[in-house]
Formats: structure tokens, sequence, C-alpha cells
């Protein structure tokens, strides 16, 4: 069946370090595919997203593309803020789910000054 | 901005008991979900539901669940009968039509089984 891998966490980072977090997925057909966070003690909101191969996501200076010969949907961004310190979800949905969204494991980022 | 809300947020109760989780998606959307979150783990999906009948389901939403639309604005998942392996929080989200729109998610309700 269809599934996500992150990297482990926890991720710590020092405040304008460069940011990746690695996303790998399986999936039959094509999976539109998600970046979710989770700030501490709130819900899941969506970061950014991508429908089809080669699409870019962006949105608050992180970005991830859609890479359907590596299967990957990486998270970066450029210069981290302590702000950003959070649980990071990569996420999958596909038409024969029923667009159910199915994520991975999270990770935990961790940014001081 | 419109968004998801869940009552309560926070649930305690005792093993056996029932717990019924509310949630008021956005108005206009089609498209209902339940997940859930058990501490440290990922969050995983339990059901969907569409004009007013479950779409699809997983292996973790067995007997022990319902969910019901009971008017227009709530959509509910009840536990018939907790165990303690049911702690978890619990995420609502809804979405606006088939194909590929986003799910907007509620804050969850943290549920505590004793």
């Amino acid at each position: 069946g269809d599934s996500v891998t992150q990297m482990e966490g926890p991720v710590t980072l020092s405040e304008e370090a460069f940011l990746t977090i690695n996303c790998t997925y399986t999936a039959t057909g094509y999976p539109s595919l998600f970046w979710y966070v989770q700030y501490p003690g709130e819900g899941l909101q969506l970061l950014l997203k991508a429908t089809k191969a080669d699409d870019k996501g962006s949105n608050k200076g992180f970005e991830a593309t859609y890479r359907k010969e590596t299967t990957s949907f990486h998270l970066e961004k450029g210069s981290v803020q302590v702000s950003d310190s959070a649980v990071y979800f990569c996420a999958l949905d596909a038409a024969n789910s029923g667009y159910a969204l199915n994520f991975g494991k999270g990770t935990s980022l961790l940014v001081t000054p | 901005e419109p968004e998801v809300t869940q009552t309560p947020s926070h649930q305690v109760t005792q093993m056996g008991q029932e717990v019924i989780l509310r949630c008021v998606p956005i108005s206009n959307h089609l498209y209902f979900y339940w997940y859930r979150q058990i501490l440290g783990q990922k969050v995983e999906f339990l059901v969907s539901f569409y004009n007013n009948e479950i779409s699809e389901k997983s292996e973790i939403f067995d007997d022990q669940f319902s969910v019901e639309r009971p008017d227009g604005s709530n959509f509910t998942l009840k536990i018939r009968s907790t165990k303690l392996e049911d702690s978890a929080m619990y995420f609502c989200a809804s979405r606006a039509d088939r194909g590929r729109y986003e799910q907007y998610f509620g804050p969850g309700t943290r549920l505590t089984v004793t």
C-alpha cells in the first residue's frame, strides 16, 4: 500500500541555518504531496503542496519539489527562524483512497537562537 | 477566515465508557474526515464521510467507532466502549469537494482513557 517515509528527528538547528527534511513515498497512481506543520499545542496546518510531478510548492520561505523519478518531496528552507520550531509531517493522498491523507511519522525541528 | 472547530479540547473518560467527539466543519465543505494521533506517533486516517455516508475507512475504524452528521453543521465521532489504547489526539478535517482540494484540520480533541 501507499506509504510515506520521513527522516527521523529531532533536528536541532541554529537560527539562519539551512533546513532539509527528507521525505520519500511509495504510491500507486499519481498522488498529491503535502507538508503539514504542527506547532506546539496546535493542530495541523497545511504548509505547502504539489499535485503533479515537477511541481514546486512554496510558502513562508519553505519549498518542496515533487520528484517522481526519485519518489521524493524533500522540504527545504534557506534560513530558519526560532518561530519555525514545530513538527513537520509529509503526507500524500490518492484518488483510490478517497483522498484520505497518509502521513509520515513527523520530524521535530528545534531552532535555537 | 473559515475554520474547522472541535469540542471538547480535552476529554477524560473511564475505560468502557462511551465518548462523542464533536466537529464543526467549514460550512460549504462536502467531505469530512477523522484522524487520530497517538502520542509520539504518526497521524492515522480513521474514516471519511460524504453525502451522509462513510466513503472510506481504515482498519482502525472497527465496530466500536461510528460517525454521524446529525444536523447541517456538526460531524461527530462516537467511541462506544473506550479502551486504554484509544487515548490519542483526534483530528477532524474537511474538504471542499472531490479532487485536488486541500483538507483543513481542526485543533484536535485530546482523549485520555483511564
